[in-house]
């Protein structure tokens, strides 16, 4: 049964505190993206990587890290300089050989108590 | 920057048509995806023109006009489960990544 996993699927941080969100993939996919989605917004790129071992910052990284150390994983840590955390956050995969097409996993909902 | 440009409503009724535009300013363009959204739900892709003219898949058309930097998304024999989020993205290459941008979204409304 192919697909992304991303879980928890409720996530709930205390301040200062460090959280980090799964996103495991056996699509085989090469590329890999991490996006936060605000109520109405549309979806903002944190971080993406194109192979193992190698991944670039996107539009909004301050405040958050990931990690490519398998093909099929790619965790984002929220950490606690990200002031504003409490979103929808979706990660992606990409087959870079065969088009543009995005994978999306079912998401993480980040809530600050 | 990069930033797209689409309405944030659109409503319409049941078997209707229905055209949701995208305008884009994208260094670097490779071309113009879309995507449909529920609520609460994960995006799922509909359509992606990286050439001028239309792209067609069942009910779903998507048009691109790289001279005006400009897309639609045209929707027919709309349904009730058509209402949804939809998002046009950009994607753009440096140094052979390819970067997608999304925009806001299009909230889409289907009456009855």
């Amino acid at each position: 049964d192919g697909g992304i996993t991303q879980s928890p699927k409720y996530l709930f941080r205390k301040e200062g505190q460090n959280v980090t969100l799964s996103c495991e993939q056996n699509l085989n996919h090469d590329a890999m993206y991490w996006y936060r989605q605000d109520p109405g917004q549309g979806l903002r790129l944190i971080y993406y990587s194109q192979i193992v071992n190698d991944f670039q910052k996107g539009d909004i990284a301050e405040g958050y890290s990931v990690s490519r150390e398998k093909k099929e994983s790619f965790p984002l840590t929220v950490t606690s300089a990200q002031k504003n955390p409490t979103a929808f956050y979706l990660c992606a995969t990409r087959e870079t050989s065969a088009g543009e097409t995005q994978y999306f996993g079912p998401g993480t909902r980040l809530l600050v108590l | 920057g990069q930033s797209l440009e689409q309405p944030s409503e659109v409503t319409a009724v049941e078997g209707a048509i229905v055209q949701i535009n995208c305008t884009y300013q994208t260094s670097g363009f490779y071309g113009l995806s879309w995507y449909q959204q529920h609520d609460g739900g994960a995006p799922t892709f509909l359509s992606y023109n990286a050439l001028d003219g239309l792209e067609e898949t069942g009910r779903f058309s998507s048009f691109l006009s790289r001279s005006d930097s400009y897309g639609y998304l045209l929707l027919q024999e709309l349904q009730m489960k058509d209402s949804a989020s939809y998002f046009c993205a950009s994607s753009r290459g440096t140094g052979g990544s390819y970067i997608p941008t999304f925009g806001r979204g299009t909230s889409l409304i289907v009456h009855p």
